[in-house]
């Protein structure tokens, strides 16, 4: 069966530390795989989109990897702030136009 | 600033009431979503749309139908609420093509008593 897998629920760590969440997914295919940041009681925001070609890509102190041999994706916040605390979902679409399918997402804390 | 508008943050409704969830964009996609998010589940897809009067079911239909009669908008309908529709439902939209990302709105927290 088809699943995404974010391996960790909870996440905790010091200010300033890189914080490296992990999404693995079984029996898909997808071109690319998308990230969102999710604060409670709102819906998710769109982060970062990476495709199957791309081994790396990054926006600010946001660095996605995709690594389609593992079937993995890397989402890395670097020096890391209290105000990233929130739940981080990956999101992918097997080939064709499908809706996104979403993990159960990760709750990362950042202790001052 | 473009965004999806879901029209109640909050609502109480009492099991066998028909509720309508409203959603609107102001972005011009051609795509819009329906989830549901439960806690230890994650977002569960319930109906999707891809054109103007077109749906597709997604994979937890039961219960619910769609609306979308003007491309803008897109009803969720609970045709008789029922106590395990209790649920945080987040409306999305995005651009046709499998490479752009979804634009949610703020979600509605439906509680069926």
């Amino acid at each position: 069966s088809q699943k995404i897998e974010q391996n960790s629920e909870a996440l905790n760590i010091q200010e300033g530390k890189t914080a490296t969440l992990t999404c693995n997914y079984t029996n898909y295919s997808p071109a690319y795989l998308q990230w969102y940041r999710q604060d409670p009681g709102r819906g998710p925001v769109f982060l970062l989109l990476i495709r199957e070609n791309e081994k790396e890509k990054r926006k600010e102190r946001l660095k996605v990897t995709f690594d389609t041999t593992l079937k993995q994706s890397l989402f890395h916040i670097t020096a890391s702030q209290p105000a990233d605390s929130a739940t981080y979902l990956c999101a992918l679409a097997d080939s064709g136009n499908t809706p996104l399918v979403f993990g159960k997402g990760t709750r990362l804390s950042v202790i001052a | 600033d473009v965004k999806v508008t879901q029209s109640s943050r909050y609502l109480v409704k009492r099991t066998g009431e028909k509720v309508f969830l409203e959603c609107v964009q102001d972005m011009d996609h051609e795509n819009m979503f329906w989830y549901r998010q439960d806690p230890g589940l994650g977002l569960r897809l319930i109906y999707f749309s891809y054109d103007v009067k077109m749906k597709e079911k997604g994979d937890i239909p039961e219960g619910y139908s769609v609306s979308r009669e003007k491309k803008e908008r897109f009803s969720l309908i609970l045709e008789s609420a029922s106590t395990n529709q209790t649920s945080m439902y987040l409306c999305a939209s995005s651009l046709s093509g499998r490479s752009y990302g979804y634009t949610f709105g703020s979600g509605t927290r439906l509680t069926v008593v």
